[in-house]
């Protein structure tokens, strides 16, 4: 398997422009998470989605970030209007029953600069 | 919510030495505690975890200890390596019905030393 596949790997952007960020999952896997990564904060979760429905969004900054799971293979994270404080490493992760603690896999993660 | 604490935020051993990174958890029905390794510009990749039905697990020379009593779990690695230099993470999760949460320390950067 070629594992969670993120897009872009790069993106550097204006402030205020819109930023969409995709995640294809492990194929098999019914949960899909979305962390981001600072020096200053860590690894915070986002949002993670059960069988495509998101089921705790509560990391969701503000409304300026959405998140959608139209299908098991495919998850986007946007961000509209992106600002300068977004900027930080966005990993996609997946795994296999995420309710019984099992491993979680990460992608290579997108790396977000708004300026 | 969970809070995990991770102690120290940098370490620096010998190669050769043995080097220990704890981790404390407030939410006491957390029951599940991976270690992630991420290298510098990669991702995070699990390393090694442990259940709460479990007091300590090895996988050559990494382990990890569990105390539920104490709220406190701990990364072993022993005769450390230069190709062990990276930043580690803990984290605990709470798995039941219809709910998973994962919550991960703010990381140890590791450096190994020749």
């Amino acid at each position: 398997d070629a594992g969670v596949i993120q897009s872009p790997r790069h993106e550097v952007t204006e402030m205020g422009q819109e930023v969409t960020l995709r995640c294809k999952p492990i194929s098999g896997h019914n949960s899909l998470f979305w962390y981001r990564q600072t020096m200053m904060r860590g690894l915070e979760l986002l949002i993670y989605f059960n069988n495509n429905v998101p089921i705790d969004d509560s990391g969701m900054p503000e409304d300026r970030f959405s998140a959608k799971m139209p299908n098991a293979s495919f998850s986007t994270l946007k961000i509209q209007p992106s600002e300068p404080r977004d900027s930080a490493v966005y990993f996609c992760a997946s795994s296999f029953g995420g309710s019984s603690g099992n491993t979680i896999y990460f992608g290579e993660g997108s790396w977000l600069t708004v300026v | 919510g969970e809070n995990v604490e991770q102690h120290p935020s940098t370490l620096s051993v010998q190669e050769g030495d043995s080097a220990v990174i704890k981790c404390t958890y407030s939410d006491s029905a957390s029951n599940y505690f991976p270690w992630y390794k991420q290298e510098l510009g990669k991702r995070p990749q699990l390393i090694i975890d442990i259940r709460s039905n479990v007091g300590e697990k090895k996988d050559q020379r990494i382990a990890v200890t569990l105390n539920k009593t104490a709220k406190h779990f701990s990364l072993h690695i022993t005769e450390t390596q230069p190709e062990d230099s990276a930043v580690y993470f803990c984290a605990a999760a709470y798995s039941g019905a219809g709910s998973y949460q994962l919550t991960f320390g703010k990381g140890t950067k590791l450096s190994v030393i020749p």
